[in-house]
């Protein structure tokens, strides 16, 4: 069974401009999640979908970040514009309703 | 409100010294506590789900345990290969997975 698909793997932009990052999740899983890591410190929820409609978004900071999920399958998710603070790991993570989630290997966004 | 603690924040071990890692969480209508492995550069990774209180799971040198105020994850004679962050997450009303700190473990030969 193919794992959850992201892309690219590594991106290094500068302030204020914008990035995205794409997610192929695992095929029939209904739920979709993106997580923020800052290097030492557990994921943090951005956006949780169930199928293409948004379930969570209260940690999402709307003013820059927008994420969509299409047809409920592949999900994108857009900065702009990108700050220093911004410099994480993007992880996104599927699961059939009420049961595990699996991980992609995650996005590791530079901001300088 | 919701949360969840993980301790101690990083954990140094020789190979074969037995310890355990804490998850202290205050979840009202919790629906599974999760178990995930990190390694450097990748995505967490499954572990164990534990939905009621009292239940265990096990998995090679790894064991998983459920009270109703906390889950606690037992390493049994650590190796070198079990280095990595510890991560655990709670699944509550609408299906939202919330992580904690993680624990960095350690395990030297």
């Amino acid at each position: 069974e193919a794992g959850v698909a992201q892309s690219p793997r590594y991106k290094i932009i500068e302030k204020r401009q914008s990035v995205a990052f794409w997610c192929n999740p695992i095929s029939g899983h209904a739920t979709l999640y993106w997580y923020q890591q800052i290097l030492g410190q557990g994921p943090k929820l951005l956006i949780q979908f169930q199928n293409n409609g948004v379930v969570d978004d209260s940690q999402l900071p709307k003013d820059r970040f927008s994420a969509e999920r299409l047809k409920g399958v592949d999900s994108t998710l857009k900065i702009q514009p990108a700050k220093l603070e911004d410099s994480a790991v993007y992880l996104c993570a599927s699961s059939p309703s009420w049961a595990e989630a699996f991980f992609g290997q995650g996005t590791r966004l530079t901001v300088v | 409100e919701d949360q969840v603690t993980q301790s101690p924040e990083a954990l140094r071990l020789q190979e074969g010294e037995s310890s355990s890692l804490n998850c202290s969480y205050t979840v009202s209508g919790l629906r599974g506590l999760f178990w995930y492995r990190q390694d450097p550069g990748k995505g967490p990774e499954f572990l164990f789900t534990l939905y009621s209180a009292g239940e265990e799971k096990e998995k090679e040198r790894l064991k998983a345990t459920l009270t109703k105020k906390e889950s606690f994850l037992h390493i049994t004679a650590p190796k070198p290969e079990d280095s990595a962050t510890y991560l655990c997450a709670y699944q509550a009303a609408g299906n939202k997975l919330t992580f904690g700190g993680g624990t960095r473990v350690l395990v030297k030969p």
